[in-house]
């Protein structure tokens, strides 16, 4: 019973590939996130996803396109790979928008570009 | 640019004695302060977290004290046990970043026996 569930875990692709990320949580919370763990351990966060509206949206190349069907998933496809993609990305999740609620994270997918 | 520092990238501790991390930002419009424990293959756990109203939070083994003069803040585990061998990363957040997490780049701790 994972809290935060991202599927695949790992993932190695070609450049030029498109590529999806799923993410799900069952703690009921109603904001989600997706984070990137760079090759130098920093983490960076990319969107955040209230109640399945987009609110922080980082400078990310718009190669990246998340996408949230419901409270419970937020999906992150990947468009046209580029080498620099590869990295660990992070799903969390947590209770309320501009809460101090911690947010709790998934184990990470693991992108490698070929 | 980073917003959240912390400096020492590692930290060798004794069983059984104190172990301080140190995570300093800033940003001076952070008012939300965690600490997350991160194990090989796996995601942060958060740990503890602290208000910008207060200076001091503590649960069990874990005290986080936050001087915001100095914008810095630090993690103390006493006693340090073996298990607590990871990488702490300090992360920080405000209002208008909708608490969105900005993370420091983390120190990995061994505690030995």
């Amino acid at each position: 019973d994972t809290a935060v569930s991202q599927t695949p875990k790992y993932l190695v692709t070609q450049m030029g590939n498109d590529k999806s990320i799923k993410c799900e949580q069952n703690l009921g919370h109603d904001t989600m996130y997706w984070y990137k763990q760079d090759s130098k351990k920093f983490l960076k966060i990319m969107f955040s996803y209230n109640n399945k509206e987009l609110i922080i949206n980082e400078t990310v190349p718009n190669r990246f396109s998340p996408k949230s069907p419901d409270k419970a998933h937020l999906n992150l496809h990947i468009n046209s790979l580029e080498l620099g993609d590869s990295a660990v990305y992070f799903c969390a999740s947590s209770q309320g928008f501009g809460g101090t609620q911690p947010q709790h994270f998934g184990d990470g997918t693991r992108l490698s570009i070929l | 640019d980073q917003q959240v520092k912390q400096n020492s990238p590692s930290l060798s501790v004794q069983e059984g004695r104190i172990s301080i991390l140190n995570c300093d930002y800033t940003n001076s419009m952070f008012d939300y302060f965690l600490w997350y424990k991160k194990y090989p293959a796996e995601g942060p756990t958060f740990l503890i977290s602290i208000s910008s109203i207060k200076d001091k939070n503590e649960d069990g083994r874990f005290t986080v004290f936050l001087n915001k003069s100095a914008k810095h803040l630090s993690l103390h585990i006493v006693p340090s046990q073996p298990g607590d061998s990871a990488v702490y990363f300090c992360a920080a957040s405000h209002t208008n970043s909708g608490y969105a997490l900005n993370f420091g780049k983390g120190t990995s701790l061994l505690v030995t026996p």
